[in-house]
């Protein structure tokens, strides 16, 4: 596609529920990225896919959070048991291949507010 | 790990006024580096990068930034701004992950300058 799209754009939802927030990629990168911006906050690395490399899940802040990607494309964010300091920007990334030197572009973001 | 330090939070400039945004990171070994935009209502975009060479680098509307070594800085500079200038700035820097370190696993940010523009 033109650029990284994620759906759904905004997200409400009450304390204790499961959210699952999806990532649409550039076509052709092998590279996805999650981060989490809250308020006031720079970005903070979540989990990152690089073809069939295990994904590097360090950022993860709890067990509550998981991420998958299918091959080289969509990717699900899924937060079970979602706690109110779970509320912030969620954004995707891609690249064309994980290169350090490399651009990530970013999508729009999902605004999740957790009641 | 690595980390990014951008010490001004939030700067108001007058049009025409000269702009410099501080970042400072903390890695000493081989460097790249990232400045991205977020425009008001917009998507994170690249600004600039530096990965080797001339470490003066140029970048999309009339930004520039100097890489210097000695110093841990990545300054972004920009000699008159425009009202659609006023937006969020991130610097930023990769890490590298496992055994191949020409990947990178993720960029470490920081935590932003908003700059409002007035006319």
């Amino acid at each position: 596609g033109a650029g990284v799209s994620q759906s759904p754009s905004n997200k409400v939802t009450e304390k204790g529920k499961d959210v699952e927030l999806r990532c649409d990629p550039i076509s052709g990168h092998t590279a996805l990225y999650w981060y989490r911006q809250r308020l006031g906050q720079g970005l903070e690395f979540l989990i990152y896919f690089q073809g069939n490399s295990a994904p590097d899940k360090s950022g993860l802040p709890s067990d509550r959070f998981s991420a998958e990607r299918t091959g080289e494309s969509v990717s699900t964010l899924t937060i079970q048991r979602t706690q109110q300091e779970d509320s912030a920007v969620y954004l995707c990334a891609s690249s064309f291949s994980g290169g350090r030197w490399e651009t990530q572009y970013f999508g729009p973001g999902t605004r999740l507010l957790v009641l | 790990a690595q980390s990014v330090s951008q010490h001004n939070h939030h700067v108001i400039l007058s049009e025409a006024a000269s702009l410099e945004l501080g970042c400072n990171y903390s890695y000493g070994g081989t460097v790249n580096l990232f400045w991205y935009v977020q425009y008001p209502g917009q998507h994170l975009q690249l600004l600039l990068k530096y990965f080797s060479g001339d470490p003066l680098v140029k970048g999309i509307k009339g930004f520039e930034a100097e890489f210097i070594k000695s110093k841990f800085s990545f300054n972004l500079r920009k000699p008159s701004v425009q009202w659609s200038d006023t937006a969020e700035y991130f610097c930023a820097v990769p890490e590298f992950g496992g055994q191949n370190t020409g990947t990178a696993s993720k960029l470490t940010f920081g935590t932003g300058t908003r700059l409002q523009v007035t006319l």
